[in-house]
């Protein structure tokens, strides 16, 4: 019954390649985030879908690029993957926008690129 | 743009101190404030929010915080703590209308027995 489940909770690559992180929440919630928490705790948005519409998209290279088929999923894939993008990256969920309703985080994904 | 510091970074206690973790914000106008938990190898959860009224906020597991708007300031307390709430402590900040939040770089605390 987990609330916020991402795939694949880790992730080791090497430089160059195209991954991808999968995220889906059961809440019914129309917004979902993704964060990226670097090596020295600091979260950061990086983007924001409502609706499957997306509404936040921070200074993040366009090699990153999220995807909503649905309000109940947003992926991330990722191409040509550098040292740089080693960090855990944390999917989130509210019902409602930032601020306003709790966010809901899943487990997050540690992608590490040698 | 808003930003929100945390100046402890690593705090140490014996079982049964009292804690008082500092958030400052720099934003003038009205702010919803949060603080998340994040407990060693799992994900972010909520331990109390502040949108309005009371400034002082009770959260789960006995933490409070308290919103002082003069100080730009939500510090958030426990009056004893237990090993088990060693965590990393986030403090998070909503500016005006904004539709994100903004996080502060966190504080690790560590309680020993």
């Amino acid at each position: 019954d987990t609330a916020v489940s991402q795939t694949p909770k880790y992730l080791v690559t090497q430089m160059g390649n195209d991954k991808s992180i999968k995220c889906e929440q059961n809440l019914g919630h129309d917004t979902m985030y993704w964060y990226k928490q670097d090596s020295k705790k600091f979260l950061k948005i990086m983007f924001s879908y409502n609706n499957k519409e997306l509404i936040i998209n921070e200074t993040v290279p366009n090699r990153f690029s999220p995807k909503s088929p649905d309000k109940a999923h947003l992926n991330l894939h990722i191409n040509s993957l550098e040292l740089g993008d080693s960090a855990v990256y944390f999917c989130a969920s509210s019902q409602g926008l930032a601020g306003m309703e709790t966010q809901y985080f899943g487990p997050g994904t540690r992608l590490l690129v040698l | 743009a808003q930003s929100v510091s945390q100046h402890n970074h690593h705090v140490i206690l014996s079982e049964a101190a009292s804690l008082e973790l500092g958030c400052n914000y720099s934003y003038g106008g009205t702010v919803n404030l949060f603080w998340y938990v994040q407990y060693p190898g799992q994900h972010l959860q909520l331990l109390l929010k502040y949108f309005s009224g009371d400034p002082l906020v009770k959260g789960i597991k006995g933490f409070e915080a308290e919103f002082i708007k003069s100080k730009f300031s939500f510090n958030l307390r426990k009056p004893s703590v237990q090993w088990s709430d060693t965590a990393e402590y986030f403090c998070a900040v909503r500016a005006g209308t904004a539709s994100k939040l903004t996080f502060g770089t966190g504080t690790r605390l560590q309680v020993t027995l």
